[in-house]
């Protein structure tokens, strides 16, 4: 599976907006650009995906470079039930589309 | 319109004992994943079912690892002879279709402990 590189953590302060950057020069075609989160002591929540365009959804938006080597998760107001593990994940198209998780971004928020 | 859930939270058993830790995925979900979570760690694949058929179990770390999810809804890890290596949080999902785009909804997980 190709891999991600993601800073360890990040601090934020409350209603500012947030970029957490990943890099994952070895992605293929085919890949999709995947992003969780988990929340302490819960299980990790879905935040949006993208292939190569840049994409919008109610939590968060998925800017996506170019060469697609890099994208950023976009949160616009950071809020304190945004702190989180932030998992930056290349999800292969397949029958078998298992998650392959690294160590994530420890977001934190500042009130 | 519940979402995944899992029991029982929380498990503590005594080395040695046998463990089975429950998964009710989300209904109509065609594919149901485990994965084990290490502290401080991200989670690592066990093993993948599309319906009652388990496709891939290439992540289960020995042979005291089993998965069955016979009726293609409700599955069950059942651990072996526990050792304290195997203390962890088990983490199930499930998702709608084989696509691979599809997100997977995860259950809040069983946290066991091995004494």
């Amino acid at each position: 599976d190709a891999k991600t590189t993601q800073p360890n953590s990040m601090e934020s302060n409350e209603e500012e907006p947030v970029h957490l950057p990943c890099n994952h020069s070895t992605i293929s075609g085919t890949d999709y650009i995947h992003w969780y989160r988990q929340l302490p002591s819960q299980g990790p929540e879905y935040v949006i995906h993208g292939l190569t365009s840049n994409v919008n959804n109610r939590m968060a938006s998925l800017a996506i470079a170019e060469d697609r080597k890099s994208s950023t998760l976009i949160l616009h107001r950071a809020t304190l039930r945004d702190a989180a593990v932030y998992y930056c994940i290349l999800k292969v198209v397949g029958a078998n589309s298992k998650l392959t998780f690294g160590k994530g971004i420890t977001l934190s928020v500042r009130p | 319109g519940a979402g995944v859930s899992q029991s029982p939270r929380y498990k503590v058993a005594k080395r040695g004992q046998d463990v089975a830790l429950r998964c009710d995925p989300i209904s109509g979900h065609v594919s149901l994943f485990w994965y084990q979570q290490a502290l401080g760690q991200g989670p690592e694949f066990l093993t993948y079912f599309q319906n009652e058929a388990q496709l891939d179990k290439s992540g289960l770390p020995s042979d005291r690892f089993f998965a069955e999810r016979p009726e293609g809804s409700v599955s069950t890890l059942k651990i072996q002879r526990t050792q304290q290596e195997d203390s962890a949080v088990y983490l199930c999902a499930s998702s709608l279709a084989l696509a691979g785009r599809n997100e997977q909804f995860f259950g809040p997980g069983t946290r066991l402990t091995v004494l």
